[in-house]
């Protein structure tokens, strides 16, 4: 099956801070998302993203799915902003399969 | 609704007791997918709906483990005979078709004592 890969695995950064998460992903995909869980444990929609480029506010992502990879940027960090980041993937099937997650503190 | 609704948010139950945890899709999405999260881990897939026939069961543990979606609306996942490693949170998520993008509940954290 698809195996997915996230880097770094935490972050530490001071608030303003800008940063990039990386999720590598082993075959071609049909649905690739960034999920945001906040401290209540609440999966929140980033971004929809299987292929290209797009833009919300301070966070912007990148998939390139010949090179099977997808990047998500985030810029002037907020301590809301914490957490930790999830990228899934979907092939052939239904399913989504889950990074281990970056997690993202963001220090005042 | 406006979102995936799930109940209850939190459940407590005894080794060997039957539980049933119940989600309420966004209104109009086919698509119905069940995902279990252990602390500190990502979400592993359970069981697809298309509808209200199971599309792919093949995340299910065990046979101890049941979900069914009777009008291809709500769904209610089964757990019989728990055990204290079924202790996790559970997740549904909804979507408009299959490779469409998924929205997710609040979770059910099951806690098996």
């Amino acid at each position: 099956g698809i195996q997915v890969e996230q880097s770094p695995p935490d972050l530490i950064l001071q608030e303003g801070a800008n940063s990039t998460l990386r999720c590598n992903f082993s075959d071609s995909v049909n649905n690739l998302q960034w999920f945001h869980q906040n401290p209540w444990g609440q999966l929140i929609n980033l971004f929809y993203i299987p292929s290209g480029t797009k833009q919300n506010g301070r966070l912007s992502a990148t998939t390139v799915a010949t090179e099977r990879y997808s990047l998500l940027y985030i810029s002037s960090s907020q301590t809301t902003d914490s957490g930790v980041y999830f990228c899934a993937v979907g092939g052939s099937n239904y399913q989504l399969i889950w990074g281990a997650g970056t997690k993202l503190i963001i220090k005042p | 609704g406006a979102g995936v609704s799930q109940t209850p948010s939190n459940k407590v139950t005894e080794k060997g007791k039957y539980v049933e945890l119940r989600c309420d899709p966004i209104s109009g999405h086919t698509a119905l997918y069940w995902y279990r999260q252990s602390l500190g881990q990502g979400p592993e897939f359970l069981i697809y709906f298309q509808g209200t026939g199971a599309a792919d069961d093949s995340g299910l543990p065990n046979d101890r483990f049941f979900a069914v979606r009777p009008e291809g609306s709500v769904s209610t996942l089964k757990i019989q005979r728990t055990e204290r490693g079924d202790s996790a949170v559970y997740l549904c998520a909804s979507s408009l078709t299959g490779y469409a993008e998924a929205f997710f509940g609040q979770g059910t954290r099951l806690t098996v004592v």
